[in-house]
């Protein structure tokens, strides 16, 4: 079966400094992969989506990024972190059904 | 991004009533639709999906599509305290994006 792993759970980071969140899929190939973003309180914002090795698609200009190194590996990234970067990030993976199921999640908090 | 709009709630339904959660969207080439369930700190899980027109039916959970109206409802039978969180609303566009609602808040009292 296919199961999705993301870390760190838990970080608190300084504002202005980097940030690297990595998500790995296991049991398929090829798969969609996302980003999501969930400030307190709110819904989920696409921040990124790549449906293969290389490329990638952004939703919401930001200073983050995103690469996919690996065909079933996903790392979200920031050089310089804001406040406004805080919250519950969510990685992401499209079964053949064309279905999406989430990671455990990454807590940030930027202070 | 494109819109995905949720009363916020909180939705209060005593135990074993049926609690409805609306769901509109925007964009109307819309063409997948989902009902995640979300835990206080816990990453959403799949409910249940509905692509065409009409009712979907899955145990105690139905989902209604409406393309016409642009609209997705879920309907939760004999609701349990269980069933107490937040649920999203997602639309899925070109089988590659999926766009979220902010959820609504399902309170369910014994």
């Amino acid at each position: 079966s296919q199961t999705i792993h993301q870390w760190p759970a838990t970080l608190v980071q300084p504002v202005g400094s980097p940030l690297s969140l990595e998500c790995t899929v296991e049991g398929t190939s090829n798969p969609n992969l996302y980003w999501y973003r969930q400030a307190a309180g709110r819904g989920l914002q696409l921040l990124f989506y790549s449906v293969g090795i290389g490329q990638i698609s952004s939703e919401v200009p930001q200073n983050l990024s995103a690469s996919r190194p690996q065909d079933r590996q996903f790392i979200l990234s920031s050089k310089k972190l804001l406040l406004s970067d805080s919250g519950f990030y969510l990685c992401a993976w499209m079964n053949s059904g064309n279905t999406i199921y989430f990671g455990e999640g990454s807590w940030l908090t930027v202070v | 991004q494109k819109e995905v709009e949720q009363n916020s709630g909180p939705l209060s339904v005593p135990e074993g009533a049926i609690a409805s959660l609306n769901c509109t969207y925007s964009d109307r080439g819309s063409q997948s639709f989902f009902w995640y369930r979300q835990y206080s700190g816990k990453s959403p899980e799949l409910i249940m999906f509905i692509y065409s027109n009409g009712d979907k039916e899955d145990g105690r959970f139905t989902a209604q599509l409406n393309k016409a109206s642009q609209y997705v409802s879920l309907l939760i039978r004999d609701s349990q305290p269980s069933d107490s969180a937040t649920y999203l609303c997602a639309v899925g566009q070109d089988f590659n994006k999926f766009y979220f609602g902010s959820g609504t808040k399902l309170n369910v009292k014994p």
